[in-house]
């Protein structure tokens, strides 16, 4: 098992530009989630979703989206990309939400210039 | 507004010493608390869970503490080791419902 792939690892963005980070889990995995991470912060939610087809906002939303077409897919869609979404971006996934562990990506480091 | 708080961050122990890394929290609906351990370059790695029915779960060398009426929570690690270096990341949940909210870390570092 591969557990939780992340694509890409590094990526450097000008402002305004768009992208999406790819996420995929091969554990068939009900609940993903996307976390991001600022230097000397803790992970905070950006997206989840508890099923294809359904997904929430977490935290710190705004500037992203996400769709879950499938079980093993939670990809993260950034939209005019801005400084301030330079970051670790970390995508999870558990069998049941919150109650049992997370099962992290190696994270994909993102810059924004 | 930071639930979860790891006041401590960075921490230096002797090889074969005890670690002990501390955790708070203000939300009263968490039951579930998580450490987990993040080396560079890497995504966090689970390391052991407690809910809030207990108030001690040991696992080998590590061993979690909770004490509710306080909303703390404590980490030890015994005998600590080199390879015990990184981050370790304090995350608590409410009932199943939503996801883990993070502490920011302490960084770990056990010397020879």
């Amino acid at each position: 098992n591969a557990g939780v792939t992340q694509t890409p690892k590094f990526r450097i963005l000008k402002i305004g530009q768009s992208m999406t980070l790819q996420c995929t889990q091969d554990m068939n995995h009900n609940y993903m989630y996307w976390y991001r991470q600022d230097p000397g912060m803790g992970l905070k939610l950006i997206y989840y979703s508890v099923g294809a087809g359904i997904t929430d906002k977490g935290e710190v939303p705004n500037g992203y989206n996400v769709s879950r077409s499938t079980t093993e897919d939670f990809p993260l869609r950034l939209e005019l990309a801005a400084p301030s979404q330079t970051s670790v971006y970390f995508c999870a996934s558990s069998i049941v939400q919150g109650s049992t562990e997370a099962f992290f990506g190696q994270g994909t480091r993102l810059t924004v210039v | 507004d930071q639930q979860v708080k790891q006041n401590s961050p960075s921490l230096s122990v002797q090889e074969g010493r005890i670690s002990i890394l501390n955790c708070d929290y203000t939300n009263s609906m968490f039951d579930y608390f998580l450490w987990y351990k993040k080396y560079p370059a890497e995504g966090p790695t689970f390391l052991i869970s407690i809910s809030s029915i207990k108030d001690k779960n040991e696992d080998g060398r590590f061993t979690v503490f909770l004490n509710k009426s306080a909303k703390h929570l404590s980490l030890h690690i015994v005998p600590s080791q080199p390879g015990d270096s990184a981050v370790y990341f304090c995350a608590a949940s409410a009932d199943p419902g939503y996801a883990l909210n993070f502490g920011k870390g302490t960084s770990l570092l056990v010397t020879p």
